[in-house]
C-alpha cells in the first residue's frame, strides 16, 4: 500500500528567509501525482503545487516550488521570501494515475513564520 | 460559482444519534470524495464516487454511508454516531486540467459526539 510521510512535525522560519518541507513516499506505481496542500487556521485545504510523476521538470508556483527526486521517492517543497501569511499546516498527497479517487495524504507539517 | 459547499460547520452529536453532513458542487465534476481529518494523521478516505449512482468505500468507511443521485451532490450519513467519529470532515471533488488532477475542497465540518 502507499504510504506518504512528513518527517517534521513543526517547523520555523524567519520571514523573507527559505524554508524547505520534506515529504518522503512509498510506492511500486510508475505514473502518479503528488501534491502539497496548505491549511492556514481558517481550516481551508488550499492547493500550492502539483506535479506529475512523469514529468521530469520540477512544478514552480511563485514563490513555491518542488525538489522532485523520483528515485529517492522525494518530493519536498521549498518556500522562497516566506510571508506571514504562509504560517499553516502543509500537507504532502500521493494520487496513484489508475486509483480513481484515492488520494493519501501524510500527517503534515505545522511551519510557523517568526516577523 | 460557489465551488464545494459543506453543511454545517459545526455540529454535536450525542452518542448513537444519526445525522447527515451535506456536501454540493457547482463545477459539474464527476469524482467527488469525503475524508477526515484527525490529529497528527492527515485526511483519510471515508468513501467516493466516480458519478451519479456510483461509489465506492475509502481507507475508513465503517459507520458512514453515501449515495449519489446527482452529480452535484454527495452526503455523508453517520448512521449510529460514536466518540470515535469526532473528527473534521472535508468534502472533496477533483478536475483535470492541463497540468493534471487537481481538488477542490469544502470549508469543512467539526463535528463533536457526546
Amino acid at each position: 500500500a502507499q504510504t506518504v510521510t512528513q518527517s517534521q512535525p513543526e517547523m520555523s522560519v524567519q520571514e523573507a528567509e527559505t524554508v524547505t518541507l520534506s515529504c518522503t513516499y512509498d510506492t511500486s506505481e510508475s505514473d502518479y501525482y503528488l501534491f502539497w496542500y496548505k491549511q492556514p487556521p481558517s481550516r481551508q485545504m488550499i492547493l500550492v503545487i502539483r506535479q506529475e510523476a512523469y514529468k521530469q521538470q520540477n512544478a514552480t508556483e511563485n514563490r513555491f516550488s518542488v525538489n522532485f527526486q523520483k528515485a529517492a521517492k522525494s518530493f519536498s517543497l521549498k518556500i522562497s521570501d516566506s510571508q506571514l501569511g504562509d504560517a499553516a499546516m502543509y500537507f504532502c498527497a500521493y494520487r496513484n494515475q489508475l486509483a480513481y479517487d484515492k488520494v493519501i495524504f501524510g500527517p503534515g507539517t505545522s511551519l510557523s513564520v517568526i516577523p | 460559482n460557489a465551488g464545494v459547499t459543506q453543511t454545517p460547520k459545526f455540529q454535536v452529536l450525542k452518542t448513537g444519534q444519526s445525522m447527515t453532513l451535506q456536501c454540493a458542487q457547482d463545477m459539474n465534476h464527476e469524482y467527488m470524495s469525503w475524508y477526515r481529518q484527525d490529529p497528527g494523521m492527515g485526511l483519510r478516505l471515508i468513501h467516493y464516487s466516480v458519478g451519479a449512482g456510483i461509489t465506492d468505500q475509502g481507507e475508513v468507511p465503517n459507520g458512514y454511508n453515501v449515495s449519489r443521485s446527482t452529480t452535484e451532490d454527495f452526503p455523508l450519513r453517520l448512521l449510529s454516531a460514536a466518540p470515535s467519529q469526532t473528527s473534521v470532515y472535508f468534502c472533496a471533488s477533483s478536475y483535470v486540467d492541463r497540468v493534471g488532477y487537481g481538488y477542490t475542497f469544502g470549508s469543512g465540518t467539526r463535528l463533536t459526539v457526546v
